[in-house]
């Protein structure tokens, strides 16, 4: 099946700096990939997905690329801020939505 | 997306009683997951809430174990049975949207002790 792997676990980075966290997935058949923001105490968020007819995609300060070749797509997070802190999943999925497999998160720390 | 609701937020239970949790959502939903999050782990997959039928569970899960009941396309529970302190963790329920989609809600935050 599916394998997710994400890096690094932590991270830690100045407010107003860019973080960036990646993955790799072990399926060539996966086409589905979001992106989840999970906040103590809450639900992971889905905050943005791609598809594997598409590069890169851009949602205000948020982006993700991916790389079907090489099969690792990542998200860039610029001019962070310290609502940013949470933890991130990201996930492939190769069919439909009952497939998905997540990587084992980043916690992302953003220091005022 | 969608709004979805889980009842209890959290709970402390002792070993070897059973704890019921619900899933309710705003509109009528295809797809209905129940996934299992150990402390500062990943999500993983117990079991797909199928309407009108038994649920679809992942390896490692079972029904004796993790019972799921899903009435209608709007609500869903699963039972955590004769539990243990491994139990202890979130348990988030989530939506299907679309082809691939998922949303989760706030999830159960269970501490067997």
């Amino acid at each position: 099946g599916e394998n997710v792997e994400q890096h690094p676990s932590t991270l830690s980075v100045q407010e107003g700096d860019s973080a960036v966290i990646k993955c790799t997935y072990s399926d060539s058949a996966s086409n589905y990939f979001p992106w989840y923001k999970q906040e103590l105490g809450k639900g992971p968020q889905l905050i943005i997905d791609i598809r594997s007819n598409v590069g890169e995609k851009k949602d205000q300060r948020i982006a993700v690329t991916l790389n079907k070749t090489a099969k690792h797509f990542s998200l860039h997070i610029t001019e962070t801020q310290p609502e940013d802190s949470a933890v991130y999943f990201c996930a492939a999925s190769i069919r439909n939505n009952n497939d998905m497999r997540f990587g084992a998160g980043t916690r992302l720390t953003v220091k005022p | 997306s969608a709004v979805i609701s889980q009842k209890p937020s959290r709970d402390i239970c002792q070993r070897g009683t059973s704890l019921t949790i619900q899933c309710q959502v705003d509109s009528q939903v295809t797809m209905m997951f129940w996934y299992r999050q150990q402390p500062g782990q990943s999500l993983t997959l117990i079991a797909t809430a199928n309407q009108g039928s038994e649920a679809t569970y992942e390896s490692g899960f079972v029904i004796d174990k993790f019972p799921i009941s899903r009435p209608n396309l709007t609500f869903s529970t699963l039972t955590v049975s004769n539990m243990s302190p491994e139990d202890s963790s979130i348990y988030l329920c989530s939506v299907g949207r679309g082809t691939y989609e998922q949303y989760f809600g706030p999830g159960t935050r269970l501490t067997v002790t």
